[in-house]
């Protein structure tokens, strides 16, 4: 069963640019998380979708945003991006009513 | 306090060691323990996975909580260098966010 796919994988912007984010979770699987990992924070929690529902959302500005499709797929956006937004932003799916959670690879972004 | 204290490390051991991995947390209500193993540029991977306390064995890890004491630990027997990334320990309540460690850096030098 092929993982969580992210595209892309690297990314370069500059202050004030929007980007958009896109993973693919395992097939079958109808949740999606993002998280935000940095060197100084660590991972942290931004949204979970679940069957294109926004379920829970994290500690971050309004800037972040995502949706979910029919497909489970999903996308974040951050709008008027700022240096602080350079990290790697990583995607796990899992399958309903089961807890553990499955990473993809991540898309690094660079902010200049 | 944060939610989840992990040392950070870095770590070096020499190949064939055991090593022991820490992680403590302040809430009672987490009820999941996870271990996540990270390489340079890749996401984490899941290795364990856990739910009450006690010990659950896979392979060369083992991985132990004991929830009186809010303590979770990875235990790598016979270390490899192919065991040198950054290992994760997170938690959570069941089917909420996960709270991760910053993260503990492993070197196996062989």
């Amino acid at each position: 069963k092929a993982g969580v796919t992210q595209t892309p994988r690297y990314l370069i912007k500059t202050r004030g640019q929007q980007v958009t984010l896109s993973c693919s979770p395992i097939s079958g699987h109808r949740s999606v998380s993002w998280y935000q990992q940095t060197p100084g924070q660590g991972l942290q929690f931004l949204f979970e979708y679940f069957s294109e529902t926004q379920r829970n959302k994290g500690n971050f500005p309004g800037r972040f945003s995502g949706r979910q499709f029919s497909n489970s797929r999903s996308e974040m956006n951050v709008s008027t991006l700022e240096l602080g937004d350079s990290a790697l932003y990583l995607c796990a799916s899992r399958s309903s009513g089961v807890n553990e959670q499955f990473f993809g690879p991540g898309t690094r972004l660079t902010v200049l | 306090q944060k939610e989840v204290e992990q040392d950070p490390g870095p770590l070096s051991v020499p190949e064939g060691a055991i090593v022991s991995l820490n992680c403590t947390y302040s809430n009672s209500a987490f009820q999941y323990f996870m271990w996540y193993r990270q390489y340079s540029r890749k996401g984490p991977e899941l290795l364990m996975y856990t739910y009450s306390s006690g010990n659950k064995e896979d392979g060369r890890f083992t991985a132990q909580v004991d929830k009186s004491s809010k303590y979770i630990s990875l235990f790598i027997r016979d270390s490899q260098p192919s065991d040198s990334a950054t290992y994760l320990c997170a938690v959570n309540s069941g089917n909420t966010p996960l709270v991760f460690g910053k993260g503990t850096r492993l070197s196996v030098i062989a």
